[in-house]
């Protein structure tokens, strides 16, 4: 079945350093989603994406559904970024498809 | 960020029990989805509605799940008979529209540990 192949599984980051997070997509996806699992377990949204790139402050994420990627990248990394991020795929008016996550640890 | 309501967030049942989750998607979105998510993050898609039209759902949730979403109700999703193996995170997500994609905003989810 179609399949989301999340990486890198875990992250370490200095405060102040970045990095990117990478989702490989098996088919044509249609949409991309990115959230953060926040400290009490819910899933918050950060980005949307039916193509190209968008920026949120330190965030950035791409999506080339042609090249079946997507990609989300932490800039100036900060305590408050420690956490899981995960990437969600869907390929039209269907159920997410999800990645296995990226727990993203930021230390002083 | 997310306005999904859901209850309880924490259930614990024997097996065999009924176990039942109660979802309200945000306010004017039409669209409602299930998933479940285990131990490992792995995030399973259960079922969706429109409305109350169920549009698309998994064998598992046909053949061991109730579920539904009325009008002016809550959306529930019911387990008829918990095995240890439905100890999971459900999550209930709403969206504006089915036909094209649209970004869909999730509950906190309710903890089922089945004992």
């Amino acid at each position: 079945g179609d399949q989301v192949e999340q990486s890198p599984s875990a992250l370490s980051l200095h405060e102040g350093t970045g990095s990117a997070l990478r989702c490989n997509f098996t088919t044509t996806m249609r949409a991309v989603q990115w959230f953060r699992k926040n400290s009490r377990g819910s899933l918050i949204n950060l980005f949307y994406l039916a193509s190209g790139t968008k920026e949120n402050g330190r965030l950035k994420s791409a999506f080339d559904s042609k090249e079946r990627y997507s990609t989300l990248h932490i800039r100036d990394a900060q305590l408050e970024d420690s956490g899981t991020y995960f990437c969600a795929a869907e390929r039209g008016g269907r159920a997410l498809i999800f990645g296995t996550g990226t727990t993203v640890s930021v230390s002083p | 960020n997310s306005k999904v309501i859901q209850t309880p967030r924490y259930l614990v049942k024997g097996q065999g029990q009924k176990a039942k989750m109660r979802c309200i998607p945000e306010k004017g979105h039409p669209v409602v989805f299930w998933y479940q998510q285990n131990k490992n993050n792995e995030f399973k898609f259960l079922i969706n509605f429109q409305n109350q039209e169920v549009l698309q759902q998994i064998d598992m949730t046909e053949k061991r799940f109730s579920a539904e979403c009325p009008s002016n109700s809550p959306c529930s999703l019911e387990i008829q008979s918990s095995e240890a193996g439905d100890s999971a995170l459900y999550l209930c997500a709403s969206s504006l529209r089915r036909t094209n994609y649209a970004e869909q905003f999730f509950g906190p989810g309710t903890r089922l540990t089945v004992l």
